[in-house]
Order: C-alpha cells, then sequence, then structure tokens
C-alpha cells in the first residue's frame, strides 16, 4: 500500500535554512502536500506542487520534487522562531479520495 | 465562514463508556476525515466519507462508527472507549482535490 515517510526530528540554528525531507511509495502521485502543526492546533496548507512539475517556490519557501526517486523536500530560508512546528507530507493519488500522511517532522529552532 | 469545527475539545471517559465527537463544515463539502494523531505516528485515517450518506473504513477502523446524516456533519462514535483510543482526535474535510482543511482537535483521555 501506500506510505509516506520522514524523518521526526530537525534542529536548525535561527537564520539558517531548514530542510524537511520526505520520501513516498506510490508512483501515481499526483498531488504532493506540506502541511504546518503548531502546538494544540490542527494541521494548515503550507503548500503544495502537482506531480508534473520539479519545483515551487511561495517566498522562503521551496518545494523541490523528485519523481524518479519519489522524494520531496521543503527547504524554509532564514528559518525563525515561529517555524517551530511539525511539518508533515502528505500524497494523493489520481484515483483516491484519501490523504496518505507522513508521521511528521518536529522543527526546532536553536537561537 | 467558521470552517471545521469540533465538539467537545476535551473529554475524559472511563474504559467502557460511550461517546460521539461531532465535525461540523460549513464550505459545502463534499469529503470528511476522521483522523487520530499519536505520538510518532503521524495521522491515521479511522473512517472516511465521500457525500451525504456514505462512509468508508480508513487505516484504523476497529472500536468507531461513523455517521454522515446531513452533508455539513461528520459523527465519530466509540461504542465501548478503551484506553488504546486515549489520543487526539482531528476531523478533516475538502471539495474533490482541493485543500484539506483541519478542526482544532478533540483530546480523548480514556482511563
Amino acid at each position: 500500500g501506500e506510505d509516506v515517510e520522514q524523518s521526526l526530528f530537525l534542529s536548525v540554528r535561527e537564520g539558517d535554512s531548514s530542510v524537511i525531507n520526505c520520501t513516498y511509495t506510490d508512483s501515481s502521485s499526483t498531488y504532493l502536500y506540506w502541511y504546518k502543526q503548531e502546538p494544540g492546533a490542527g494541521l494548515q496548507l503550507l503548500t503544495y506542487i502537482f506531480s508534473n512539475m520539479d519545483m515551487k517556490q511561495d517566498q522562503r519557501l521551496t518545494v523541490l520534487l523528485n519523481k524518479k526517486d519519489k522524494h520531496l523536500s521543503l527547504r524554509i530560508a532564514d528559518t525563525q522562531t515561529g517555524d517551530s512546528a511539525i511539518y508533515f507530507c502528505a500524497e494523493r493519488n489520481s484515483s483516491a479520495s484519501k490523504i496518505i500522511f507522513g508521521s511528521g517532522t518536529r522543527l526546532s529552532i536553536r537561537p | 465562514n467558521a470552517g471545521v469545527t469540533q465538539t467537545p475539545k476535551f473529554r475524559v471517559l472511563k474504559t467502557g463508556q460511550s461517546m460521539t465527537l461531532l465535525c461540523a463544515q460549513d464550505m459545502n463539502h463534499e469529503y470528511m476525515y476522521w483522523y487520530r494523531q499519536d505520538p510518532g505516528m503521524g495521522l491515521r485515517l479511522i473512517h472516511y466519507s465521500v457525500g451525504e450518506g456514505t462512509t468508508a473504513k480508513g487505516e484504523v477502523p476497529d472500536g468507531y462508527n461513523v455517521s454522515r446524516l446531513k452533508k455539513q456533519n461528520f459523527l465519530l462514535g466509540l461504542e465501548s472507549a478503551a484506553p488504546s483510543q486515549t489520543s487526539v482526535y482531528f476531523c478533516a474535510s475538502n471539495k474533490n482535490w482541493g485543500e484539506q482543511f483541519f478542526g482544532p482537535g478533540t483530546r480523548l483521555t480514556v482511563l
């Protein structure tokens, strides 16, 4: 079945770039998402990319998709304390009505 | 526009008790979902619905039942609560292929 994997933790220094990685198994994934969850809150969509794209940039966020290796990454430039959260990678294929989520990467920022 | 709301926000149950969690959305979304979130395990899909009157099992459906009698509401029931059902429960909804919107979560403890 489909599977999405992420590392559980990432620690970066304030002002540096953060890169959160994700791998998925479903070769027919059509949409790939990054969600952000702040403490005590639900998930909010951060950005998404269609499978026919290699890259998407939105202000401090850059999403890279390597479809051949089934690898997705989220880069956050100039990481700030407000970026501390859990980041979830997720995918959906064209025939599925559900989204498959990874286990989430907890990003912590050190001064 | 309230988005996705969940009631209650917190609940403590004793083993064997029953309860119903209510999810409501005012965005006219066809798709609704119930997830549970446990530390280090990300989001796991319990049940979902692709339209009024329809429901389907997700990844971890055992011990839960759902109903979608009205398009805007999706109810999650626990008939006989067990300590293993202690978790944070999230409801979500989306239009076909659209962004999935999440509720704020219900924190349930079963003693």
